[in-house]
């Protein structure tokens, strides 16, 4: 497994102003990924965070409003811009381990007014 | 439709019960099974991971694949209040990381 931590671990923001939520993993990892748990629905897929290039995104999610930053094998950012109430869900950050399985960080509670 | 259906509960059961969590899925292509659990406020944490059918079995946990049903079952044993939390099915098709994922039954163990 791999111990993950993100920080802040709950933020409340204003409409209209962005914030980076950070990822850190413990080891080296080749795979991050960001989702996005809202209020009675499923973890969707936001984006791969890929090391050294841009981030692969899912339909439905674009770069303006999600950017991410994966600048080493440890580490990723993902900044929500722009925000609205729509915005407000936990985003949480995964990282794939050499069991080809993905463990989870504790999450980001954003609530934006 | 959507691809992964498991119902939200909340499942209430008094401690020592047999619990069984189920989804269901639409598409074939899925050979890898996840179920995750999450407590309140925290990230989902891995249970168990199953490749195409069958059974395995860890400790009080049994996960069951049935392919030719598209339906995957969680069986907990003995269950425990400390068991209480939301339990999320998560599965992806070989050659991607993607995971879908159901939305999660509560389930509510009572001493």
């Amino acid at each position: 497994s791999a111990v993950i931590s993100q920080k802040p671990s709950r933020d409340i923001c204003q409409r209209g102003t962005s914030l980076t939520i950070q990822c850190q993993v413990d080891s080296q990892v080749t795979m991050m990924f960001w989702y996005r748990q809202q209020p009675g629905q499923s973890l969707t897929l936001i984006a791969t965070a890929n090391q050294g290039s841009e981030a692969t995104y899912e339909s439905g999610f674009v770069i303006d409003k999600f950017p991410i930053s994966r600048p080493n094998l440890t580490f990723s950012t993902l900044t929500v811009s722009n925000m609205s109430p729509e915005d407000s869900s936990i985003y949480l950050c995964s990282v794939l381990v050499a069991t080809d399985t993905q463990y989870f960080g504790p999450g980001t509670r954003l609530t934006v007014l | 439709q959507k691809e992964v259906e498991q119902d939200p509960g909340p499942l209430s059961v008094p401690e020592g019960a047999i619990v069984s969590l189920n989804c269901t899925y639409s598409n074939s292509a899925f050979q890898y099974f996840m179920w995750y659990r999450q407590y309140s406020r925290k990230g989902p944490e891995l249970l168990m991971y199953t490749y195409s059918s069958g059974n395995k079995e860890d400790g009080r946990f049994t996960a069951q694949v049935d392919k030719s049903s598209k339906y995957i079952s969680l069986f907990i044993r003995d269950s425990q209040p400390s068991d209480s939390a939301t339990y999320l099915c998560a599965m992806r098709n070989t050659g991607f990381q993607k995971l879908v994922f159901g939305t999660g039954t509560r389930l509510l163990v009572s001493p």
